[in-house]
């Protein structure tokens, strides 16, 4: 089963706002309420940002957002800050006790 | 405060086997599915092995099935995985993962730091 898709990079400047997106197929993504995104700072443990792909777990920023259409979900970050520099992945469910993660996406805070 | 703290991690051989840990607490441990993610060096997160709450509902990534087993011993809220003939791709820091959730995997809510596995001639 291949990774879910992710730009491999993408930037930003302080105080704006990038979406990053994950696409999988109609077996994964498209098939269950079931994607999550985290952000991981090198040398440090990955964080849950989103979960059951609109979700945001208590504590963690409003500026965080996600949505799904059909096979993509997508990661929406405003009023970016320095300390949003990392990188970050989706996961889907994929049925049968299996999941699947998206490549990473780095990203540049300018 | 949960944590989560794995230990087993080692540089071997190809071909042989390893036995990774994952000490649980701060959280109802039998109350939670459990899950194995690595990440090579330079690499993304790859998931490897899941676990529900009770034991009995396994999955496993294509790449390790056959030759890595999980298990939980929720009496002393410990996680394992059992790694047999490794192989040079298996090298990676694996973390092991709490679930939000008991059963279907959710989302991984918390993570340990890690522990490297190393498998080289």
């Amino acid at each position: 089963q291949s990774a879910l898709t992710q730009p491999a990079s993408v930037s930003g400047s302080p105080g704006q706002s990038i979406t990053i997106s994950c696409t999988g197929t109609s077996n994964d993504v498209g098939n269950f309420k079931l994607v999550s995104w985290y952000q991981h700072h090198p040398d440090k443990a990955p964080k849950l940002i989103i979960y059951e792909d609109s979700q945001r777990p208590s504590g963690v920023s409003h500026r965080f957002s996600g949505s799904k259409s059909a096979n993509t979900a997508s990661l929406t970050i405003s009023g970016l800050q320095a300390e949003d520099e990392a990188h970050y992945y989706c996961c889907s469910y994929a049925g049968g006790l299996t999941l699947i993660f998206g490549g990473g996406t780095k990203l540049t805070v300018l | 405060e949960v944590q989560l703290v794995e230990s087993g991690g080692d540089s071997v051989q190809p071909g042989r086997s390893l036995r990774l840990s994952c000490a649980a607490s701060g959280f109802s441990f039998d109350d939670y599915a459990m899950h194995w993610v690595r990440q090579a060096p330079g690499k993304g997160l790859e998931w490897v092995s899941s676990i529900t709450w009770n034991g009995l509902n396994i999955g496993y990534a294509a790449s390790v099935k056959g030759r890595f087993t999980i298990s939980r011993d929720n009496v002393k809220s410990s996680l394992f995985l059992q790694m047999n003939s490794l192989r040079t791709e298996d090298t990676a820091l694996y973390y092991c993962v709490k679930d939000r959730l008991p059963t279907v995997p959710d989302a991984f809510d918390f993570w340990g730091q890690g522990t490297m596995v190393t498998v080289s001639s």
